[in-house]
């Protein structure tokens, strides 16, 4: 299986701070690599595919870079509403891992 | 509006079967996988596996092969993921998602289906 590992497992912002958040793969996964928001007690939301496309609906202060093993989720300013855990995926193995997540508290 | 709508929390013993569900709506159920993932109270997500509606297909993790089982019923639009013998450790929330068919992402989720395995 790919290993991801996401840093840090967590962290402590303000509002309008920037936020940025590293996913590393165990091996190359070219540009495989999808980020998604857990707010609590919600079901996971995609918010980043292939590494730097932005799903319809996200707010443009969120945007994701990368490829080959490293790749970062980016929060330009943050706001209240981004408090939640963010994890990555990698898509080009199955199984299609996720990271561990990163939770974002405010 | 596209939708995936799951069925009730369950609470069940230890030994006991289970099937839960995953319907889909407002899309061609057929052109996308159906993926399962498991998150265990106050941890992060794990890939189960994943089906092919439009031949019942399926793949696992290496982590879930053997422990349970993802079929569907493209008739019905559902999908389903069945233990023949829960264990105290299968408690969790269980989500399915729809997987877009080129980049491979999960682009709608369920709401989740709550199971708790308890004596």
């Amino acid at each position: 299986d790919i290993q991801m590992t996401q840093s840090p497992s967590s962290l402590s912002a303000s509002i309008g701070d920037r936020v940025t958040i590293t996913c590393r793969a165990s091996q190359s996964i070219s540009r495989s690599l999808n980020w998604y928001q857990q707010r609590p007690g919600k079901a996971p939301r995609l918010l980043i595919y292939t590494a730097s496309s932005l799903e319809s609906g996200v707010p443009s202060r969120f945007s994701g870079s990368g490829s080959g093993t490293e790749f970062t989720l980016t929060i330009t300013s943050l706001q209240p509403e981004d408090c939640a855990t963010y994890y990555c995926q990698q898509s080009a193995r199955t199984p299609q891992t996720f990271g561990q997540g990163t939770k974002v508290e405010i | 509006e596209v939708q995936l709508v799951q069925s009730g929390a369950e609470v069940k013993k230890p030994g006991e079967s289970l099937t839960i569900s995953c319907q889909g709506s407002g899309y061609s159920f057929t052109s996308y996988y159906i993926t399962w993932v498991r998150q265990m109270p106050g941890k992060g997500l794990e890939w189960m596996g994943r089906i092919d509606p439009t031949d019942s297909h399926a793949s696992y993790s290496p982590s879930f092969q053997g422990h349970v089982t993802i079929s569907a019923d493209k008739s019905i639009n559902t999908a389903y993921l069945q233990w023949s013998s829960l264990k105290a450790s299968d408690t969790a929330m269980y989500y399915c998602a729809r997987r877009t068919a080129g980049v491979k992402s999960l682009d709608y989720w369920g709401q989740g289906t709550q199971v708790t395995v308890s004596s």
